[in-house]
C-alpha cells in the first residue's frame, strides 16, 4: 500500500507570514514530487514539481525534497488571502503511469 | 497552454440510470486517468489508461465502471447503473507528455455527477 500522508489542517496563518505545508510517502522508490492546489469546487491545478533533494523555488513558492527522510514539504512566503485552498501532495512511481495523493492540507489565510 | 476538457460540467441523473462522462486529454499524452473526490473527501484514483487499454485500477473501479477511447481524440468513463454513492466530482487527467518527456499530471474542470 502506497501511502502520502498530510495533516488536514486547517493551517491558518496571517497575511505576509510563511505558510509551511508537509508530506511524508511510505515508497522509497518514488521518484516525483509534486503539489498541487485545489480550490473549493474546483481541479487541482500543479503548484510544483520536484525531483531530485533539496530545495526548488519559484516565485514566493519553495518545495523542499529529503528522500532520506521520505519527506517532502512546501513553503508559501508572503502569504496571501488568495493563497486559501487545499494543497494536495503527490508522489509518482513508475514515471508516468501512477501518481498517489495525500488527502490534502487546508490552507487560511487571514487578512 | 493545452489542457483537458471535461464534459457536462454537471449531471443529474437517477439511481440505476447510465451515465457517460466525457473528456479529451491533451493530444500528446499517452497515459490517461479517471479520479474522483466526493464532497469533502480525497481525490481517488480509479483507472488508469495506456495504449488502448486499462493498465491499473483501484478497488473502486468495479464492474459498474467502464472506460473506452473510442476515437483518437475522446476518453470516456462509463457508471452502468448509478448508485447514490456514485455522487461526485470526477476528474480526467493525462500525463506523459511525447514531446518533452515530462510526467505531470494535468487535470480537466471535472464532472460533477449528482445520483437522485
Amino acid at each position: 500500500q502506497k501511502e502520502v500522508e498530510q495533516n488536514s489542517g486547517p493551517l491558518s496563518v496571517p497575511e505576509g507570514a510563511i505558510a509551511s505545508l508537509n508530506c511524508t510517502y511510505s515508497d522509497r522508490v518514488s521518484q516525483s514530487f509534486f503539489w498541487y492546489r485545489q480550490y473549493s469546487g474546483k481541479s487541482p491545478e500543479l503548484i510544483m514539481s520536484i525531483y531530485s533533494n533539496g530545495d526548488k523555488e519559484d516565485g514566493r513558492f519553495t518545495a523542499q525534497l529529503n528522500k532520506a527522510s521520505q519527506y517532502v514539504s512546501l513553503l508559501i512566503r508572503d502569504s496571501q488571502p488568495s493563497d486559501s485552498a487545499t494543497y494536495l501532495c503527490a508522489v509518482n512511481l513508475d514515471n508516468f503511469n501512477k501518481f498517489y495523493f495525500g488527502s490534502g492540507t487546508k490552507l487560511n489565510v487571514k487578512p | 497552454e493545452p489542457e483537458v476538457t471535461q464534459t457536462p460540467s454537471h449531471q443529474v441523473t437517477q439511481m440505476g440510470q447510465e451515465v457517460i462522462l466525457r473528456c479529451v486529454p491533451i493530444s500528446n499524452h499517452l497515459y490517461f486517468y479517471w479520479y474522483r473526490q466526493i464532497l469533502g473527501q480525497k481525490v481517488e484514483f480509479l483507472v488508469s489508461f495506456y495504449n488502448n487499454e486499462i493498465s491499473e485500477k483501484s478497488e473502486i473501479f468495479d464492474d459498474q465502471f467502464s472506460v473506452e477511447r473510442p476515437d483518437g481524440s475522446n476518453f470516456t468513463l462509463k457508471i452502468r447503473s448509478t448508485k447514490l454513492e456514485d455522487s461526485a466530482m470526477y476528474f480526467c487527467a493525462s500525463s506523459g507528455d511525447l514531446s518533452s518527456g515530462a510526467n505531470v499530471l494535468t487535470f480537466g474542470a471535472g464532472s460533477r455527477l449528482t445520483v437522485l
